[in-house]
């Protein structure tokens, strides 16, 4: 059985600060991650995705991977109000093909003006 | 919009009724998916469909029928639908790109079973 753990918050973060978001997974053959956002009421979009052991930076967010750990996170520099919102953590064994995206329950951000 | 269009956007049925979910894609992707969002859970896939083949069934109850008539369509047919069914429900699509598969969501179909 695949498993995304995420705490579901609410993590509360000052504007201007660093947000911090985790995620772990239990499926060692799990290949590519993915960040997605989703505002109340919308459907999650892309953020960031990352496959390789380290940092990504795009923007204001940085993406770091240990699949040792098996953890995954998401940093989002000066935090703005328009980043509220819940950030899903998902993953894919894609060596198998289109076989879908695994989710956690999201963490809800909320960043105080 | 983000190329993949599901229509309706609000649905309302009760339990015996029988209705039908459409998503359509415009971005050439050859995957094809159905997620259902409910409160405090994670989003969970209940069906794939790659090059219109479907390859997986995630022990989805029978009251949800998926149909793929091509590539860039894809259908959710409900009938004696509960309750508990009452979700979100969201397509996607996917294509491979160097190894990695990029989803795209829908914007989802909001549904009330009464």
């Amino acid at each position: 059985q695949k498993e995304v753990e995420q705490n579901s918050g609410p993590l509360s973060v000052p504007e201007g600060a660093i947000a911090s978001l985790n995620c772990t997974y239990s499926d060692r053959g799990s290949q590519s991650f993915f960040w997605y956002r989703q505002y109340s009421g919308k459907s999650p979009e892309l953020i960031m995705f990352i496959y390789s052991n380290g940092d990504k930076e795009d923007g204001r967010f940085t993406a770091q991977l240990n699949k040792a750990s098996q953890y995954v996170s998401l940093l989002i520099r000066d935090s703005q109000p328009s980043d509220s919102a819940t950030y899903l953590c998902a993953v894919n064994t894609a060596g198998g093909g289109a076989d879908g995206l695994t989710f956690g329950k999201g963490t809800h951000l909320i960043i105080q003006p | 919009e983000t190329g993949v269009t599901q229509t309706p956007r609000h649905l309302v049925m009760g339990m015996t009724n029988k209705k039908s979910l459409k998503c359509e894609q415009h971005l050439g992707h050859n995957a094809m998916y159905w997620y259902k969002q409910s409160a405090k859970k994670p989003l969970e896939l209940m069906f794939v469909y790659s090059l219109e083949e479907r390859v997986e069934n995630n022990s989805v109850p029978s009251r949800f029928s998926p149909e793929c008539p091509n590539s860039s369509h894809l259908f959710l047919h409900l009938h004696t639908l509960q309750p508990e069914d009452s979700a979100l429900y969201l397509c996607a699509s996917s294509q491979e790109v160097q190894g990695i598969y990029g989803y795209t969501f829908g914007s989802g179909t909001r549904l009330t079973v009464v």
